[in-house]
């Protein structure tokens, strides 16, 4: 089985300023991907980005990008030029590569980040 | 553009009666989702179906049971209703990978249920 952990309830930052979110996981499997989601107060779950466990090149979205350290098992958002649109619950999740059509797209998530975006 | 729908964005039961939540997508997706999200456990899946008819636990069945007649509605059934099942209902979809593929699960936009 596969666990995420974040291990940040609250975090808070100035606009324009950079703020890093934490996350670990644990798998015994070798084909993943990894992935941050962000759900802002209106509810809708909104893909920030994602992380292909078999490349070693850190994803990047725009202000958005990822450290993905495999043998540590660790997975971290880092938010660039923070923005009040920014303010929401950021979840990492997990899902085990579709080979032989077995993972069905399940993902398993973290606890969540409560990211707050101070003016 | 993609969309999942739910059928309620707020909903208040009583103790004991039989909820029925309802998921519908539009974009002919194989694999669909009902999880369950509560504050400081993240979001927890319930059950999942990559078929019509078929279904599978996912990690807290437990109180719940799901219907899958068509291929676009996925159906989350609470029995008897209890207290402890008041949260946040969110239905995803996403469609069937082949080999290492990555497909992206799309979600609605949550149904908080509340039992007094």
């Amino acid at each position: 089985a596969q666990t995420v952990t974040q291990s940040q309830p609250e975090m808070s930052v100035q606009e324009a300023e950079t703020v890093t979110l934490s996350c670990t996981y644990d798998t015994s499997e070798s084909n993943y991907y990894l992935f941050w989601y962000k759900q802002p107060p209106s509810r809708q779950m909104i893909l920030v980005i994602r992380q292909e466990a078999y490349k070693q090149q850190n994803a990047t979205e725009n202000r958005f990008s990822v450290n993905f350290q495999k043998a540590a098992k660790s997975f971290s958002l880092k938010i660039s030029d923070s923005q009040l649109g920014d303010t929401a619950m950021y979840f990492c999740a997990f899902m085990i590569s579709n080979a032989g059509g077995t993972s069905y797209g399940k993902l398993t998530f973290g606890q969540g980040t409560i990211l707050t975006v101070h003016p | 553009d993609v969309k999942v729908t739910q059928s309620s964005r707020y909903l208040v039961k009583r103790t004991g009666e039989k909820v029925f939540l309802e998921c519908v997508q539009d974009m002919d997706h194989e694999n669909m989702f009902w999880y369950r999200q509560d504050p400081g456990l993240g979001l927890r899946l319930i059950y999942f179906s990559y078929d019509v008819k078929m279904k599978e636990k996912g990690d807290i069945p437990e109180g719940y049971s799901v219907s899958r007649e068509k291929k676009e509605r996925f159906s989350l059934i609470l029995e008897s209703a209890s207290t402890n099942q008041t949260s946040m209902y969110l239905c995803a979809s996403t469609p069937l990978g082949e080999g290492l593929t990555y497909n992206e699960q799309f979600f609605g936009p949550g149904t908080r249920l509340t039992v007094l």
